[in-house]
């Protein structure tokens, strides 16, 4: 069985600023790792994935992520952000066999603001 | 095309009617799934087809019917639905079931039981 934690339900940040949104995981085999972003009104599209290999992730719009063994995490992180980055953004997280689906982080409501 | 699409994108029924969801990829994916996701929540799996077989349905109400005509095309039926049943119906697909596969999801239906 696994789990995934997103700590913030909010991030408010201001446009230009950094930001990360945390993501750990709990899970009794190896996993894969996702972070989804879902825009209003509109399907979850990935952002990145770890799967193996390097532990840093770069994925679409400047968004990177960093896989973190002995800390359970996957964080998400971008330097500077964008009114157009304000979106709800989920961890997932499976475990590495065939038959195991996504399992979903309640998300993280980022608001970028001007 | 990297587009799956999915109709009617809002739905209102009432509590006797019958209706269908439908979703369509011309990927080539030979797995495609069914999520509910209800407001400021995750999505949550329903079910899952491989090769246009079920393969995993998980506990769903068997007012929800899915089909798989074909490996481009995946219905769900609804009939009886129930106040609680209103939520963002999304659809997604992905070249195979497993973990490590990317899944693409779909803009999604709003369906709204009255």
């Amino acid at each position: 069985a696994q789990s995934v934690t997103q700590l913030d339900s909010q991030v408010p940040v201001f446009e230009e600023a950094p930001v990360e949104l945390r993501c750990n995981y709990s899970s009794s085999v190896s996993v894969y790792l996702f972070w989804y972003v879902q825009y209003p009104n509109q399907g979850l599209q990935l952002l990145l994935k770890y799967l193996s290999g390097s532990t840093l992730v770069k994925g679409i719009n400047g968004f990177e992520a960093e896989f973190n063994k002995s800390q359970t995490s996957f964080h998400l992180r971008k330097p500077s952000v964008h009114i157009s980055d304000t979106a709800e953004y989920f961890c997932a997280v499976s475990g590495n066999n065939a038959g195991n689906m996504l399992t979903f982080g309640g998300g993280t409501r980022l608001m970028v603001k001007p | 095309d990297t587009e799956v699409t999915q109709t009617p994108k809002h739905l209102v029924m009432g509590m006797t009617n019958k209706k269908s969801l439908k979703c369509e990829q011309h990927m080539g994916h030979r797995a495609m799934y069914w999520y509910k996701q209800k407001a400021k929540k995750p999505p949550e799996l329903m079910f899952v087809y491989s090769y246009e077989k079920l393969s995993i349905n998980e506990s769903v109400p068997s007012r929800f019917s899915p089909e798989c005509p074909n490996s481009s095309l995946l219905n769900l039926h609804l009939h009886a639905l129930q106040p609680e049943d209103s939520a963002l119906y999304l659809c997604a697909s992905s070249q195979a079931q497993g973990s490590y596969n990317e899944q693409f999801f779909g803009p999604g239906t709003r369906l709204t039981v009255l």
